[in-house]
């Protein structure tokens, strides 16, 4: 059965500062993709970052950049120049090719907390 | 337009009574999801519908009724609800189930309060 584990229950950033939110995986198949999603307490998820297991490069997305270390099963999620905006509840996921329906597993989720 | 739309946004209803969630999306995506979620706590998928066709019902108890009328959109019908349903329900969408970089676009979610 597919994992994953988001050790950071909560962290503080100083605006304006990179902050690294950990997500490690578990799975035994070689094709899978990883997610990373942001939740404001508004409710939304909303989609930031996309790494496939056989990309070659991390993925980056404007200030979002994915740190991938695929012997590790590890997929850190960067985001540079933190704003205050970024405070959120983030949450990484996995989802591998034989998955039925496209179902996705979800960590359990950092809360960030941006200070200006 | 990566746009999901769920309404209402906030729905209280009690143990008796039937209300339905809808949600939609313009983004010509043919898998649809419904999602719970409990305070701090991740999502939980509950239903996945492939062209239209249910593909995925992850064991949710018969109080809750999808229904996808046509590919844009997506409705949870709910009945007899207990207060332990109470959670954030959030819509999904994405091109295609079942190819491991389809992503899904969330939309705002329902919040859902059962007296």
């Amino acid at each position: 059965a597919q994992k994953i584990t988001q050790t950071q229950p909560g962290m503080f950033v100083q605006e304006k500062e990179a902050v690294t939110l950990d997500c490690t995986y578990d799975t035994s198949d070689q094709s899978y993709g990883l997610f990373w999603y942001k939740q404001p307490s508004s409710g939304e998820m909303i989609f930031l970052i996309y790494q496939g297991s056989y990309d070659e490069q991390n993925a980056t997305e404007g200030r979002y950049s994915l740190n991938f270390q695929k012997a590790r099963k590890s997929a850190n999620l960067v985001i540079s120049a933190s704003q205050l905006g970024d405070s959120a509840m983030y949450f990484c996921a996995m989802r591998d090719i034989k998955a039925a329906g496209n179902k996705l597993t979800f960590g359990g989720g950092t809360r960030v907390l941006v200070k200006p | 337009d990566t746009e999901v739309t769920q309404t209402p946004k906030h729905l209280v209803m009690g143990m008796t009574n039937k209300k339905s969630l809808k949600c939609e999306q313009h983004m010509g995506h043919r898998a649809m999801y419904w999602y719970k979620q409990k305070a701090k706590k991740p999502p939980e998928l509950m239903f996945v519908y492939s062209y239209e066709k249910l593909s995925i019902n992850e064991s949710v108890p018969s109080r809750f009724s999808p229904e996808c009328p046509n590919s844009s959109l997506l409705n949870l019908h709910l009945h007899a609800l207990q207060p332990e349903d109470s959670a954030l329900y959030l819509c999904a969408s994405s091109q295609v189930a079942g190819v491991s970089t389809d992503t899904q676009y969330f939309g705002p979610g329902t919040r859902l309060t059962v007296l």
